[in-house]
């Protein structure tokens, strides 16, 4: 079973570079998740969809943008990358509320 | 809104003995509750949950959480720690929102 699928596992950009990160779920889940993990401050939530076609902003949006392509799909993109924004990125899904979210293995982004 | 704030960055402990990790929540809305476990270089995998019922709660290899709303917290505890156990702890809350939020997170070491 796939589960949670991210790409790429690892990447570094040039300040000032724009990318976006994949994720894709084949669970069926229609809560989505992007978050990013640094030493120190846990999991921050950058952006969150509830369902197909609507995105919030989680904790940290700023320099961020997502989008949810359809019900399996959420990307994330920066548009102008910041040595602020290295850190490992984690999608994750699930049906919401009380139900568990599970997990990709991360992306681990480096901005130089 | 909710969240959630962890005690202690770090616990360290002899194998054999008690592990008792502290999350602490707020909420304006009955919590759904979480604990989640990384392994290095791994994504997140949940350990136990708690959304109504039964306030002590089990879960995966031998973890157990008691909810008490009147001390407004959800520790974790494991009778016995193994070598195994070592890994990072993330305690997490939810609500109606689907907004998914994260402690800090606490790094078990343990002791042979």
């Amino acid at each position: 079973n796939a589960g949670v699928t991210q790409t790429p596992k690892f990447q570094v950009l040039k300040t000032g570079q724009s990318m976006t990160l994949q994720c894709a779920q084949d669970m069926n889940h229609n809560s989505m998740y992007w978050y990013r993990q640094d030493p120190g401050m846990g999991l921050r939530l950058i952006y969150y969809s509830a369902s197909e076609g609507t995105t919030d902003k989680g904790e940290v949006p700023n320099g961020y943008n997502v989008s949810r392509l359809n019900k399996r799909e959420f990307s994330l993109r920066l548009e102008s990358a910041a040595p602020s924004q290295t850190s490992v990125y984690f999608c994750a899904s699930g049906v919401g509320g009380e139900t568990e979210a599970f997990f990709g293995q991360g992306t681990r982004l480096t901005v130089v | 809104a909710q969240s959630v704030t962890q005690l202690g960055s770090h616990v360290s402990v002899s194998e054999g003995a008690l592990v008792l990790l502290r999350c602490n929540y707020s909420s304006s809305v009955p919590p759904y509750l979480f604990w989640y476990v990384q392994y290095p270089n791994q994504g997140l995998q949940l350990l136990l949950k708690y959304t109504t019922g039964a306030t002590l709660v089990k879960g995966i290899n031998g973890f157990e959480a008691e909810f008490k709303k009147s001390e407004t917290s959800f520790h974790l505890t494991k009778p016995s720690a193994h070598m195994s156990d070592a890994a990072e702890y993330f305690c997490a809350v939810s609500g109606n929102d689907y907004k998914l939020s994260f402690g800090a997170g606490t790094t078990v070491t343990v002791r042979a």
